[in-house]
């Protein structure tokens, strides 16, 4: 129990463009998701924090405007990165915190290597 | 943002030897988590702790939440080739977010 997938696993775009990324829960509803980020050999960076039926909270330094977030349902939250250039390249990973769980554990999709050529 | 300093940052190892590592914080958290991530995917969970001396296990993997709060150490015993990856340590407080440990990348040198 306690899925999460991501789609795409793997995204090319163009500079100037803009992708949707996809975190769905499988197996359970989630009210809270997060986004977090990754570069190479780094740890993961926490981008925002998505609540369904609200607006996300945004991490300090992270551009709203830029990493659009929709938490539509209880089982999908988007990020949509507008406007792409080189530098968003990187790995993004969604986490869910299960409604039915008494703790408070995130469970992470597999992630979601974006690069901007 | 803030991150918890993570030692050792990498280690090599031989297959069957013991692995332990740590997780230190400036300030105190109430839980403590430990993550393997493998390379390309998300961090997978390993042991959750919630109370200051807990000691837990699961299979070879055993850590423990620090007295003081402020630091989590994780061991692996007689360590197998699936245990290459990224182990990450992770502390929230209360329902705050999570703050991730710097990493340790653990290799088994054939």
């Amino acid at each position: 129990g306690a899925v999460v997938s991501q789609h795409p696993s793997r995204v090319i775009c163009k500079s100037g463009t803009s992708v949707k990324i996809e975190c769905r829960s499988l197996d359970f509803q989630a009210t809270t998701m997060f986004w977090y980020r990754q570069f190479p050999k780094q740890s993961l960076m926490l981008m925002a924090t998505s609540n369904e039926g609200s607006k996300a909270t945004y991490e300090q330094g992270v551009e709203k405007d830029k990493f659009l977030i929709n938490h539509a349902s209880l089982t999908l939250s988007t990020l949509t990165v507008t406007s792409a250039h080189p530098e968003d390249s990187s790995f993004y990973i969604c986490s869910a915190i299960p409604l039915f769980q008494g703790s408070y554990e995130q469970y992470f999709g597999p992630g979601t290597r974006l690069t901007v050529t | 943002g803030q991150q918890l300093n993570q030692s050792p940052q990498s280690m090599f190892i031989q297959e069957g030897e013991d692995v332990s590592m740590n997780c230190t914080s400036s300030s105190i958290f109430n839980t403590w988590l430990w993550y393997k991530q493998d390379p390309g995917e998300g961090p997978v969970l390993l042991i959750a702790l919630y109370k200051a001396g807990e000691l837990t296990s699961n299979g070879r993997l055993t850590a423990q939440f620090g007295i003081t709060r402020k630091d989590s150490f994780l061991n692996i015993s007689a360590s197998i080739p699936s245990d290459v990856g990224i182990y990450f340590c992770a502390g929230r407080r209360g329902n705050e977010k999570l703050t991730f440990g710097t990493g340790t990348r653990l290799t088994i040198i054939p």
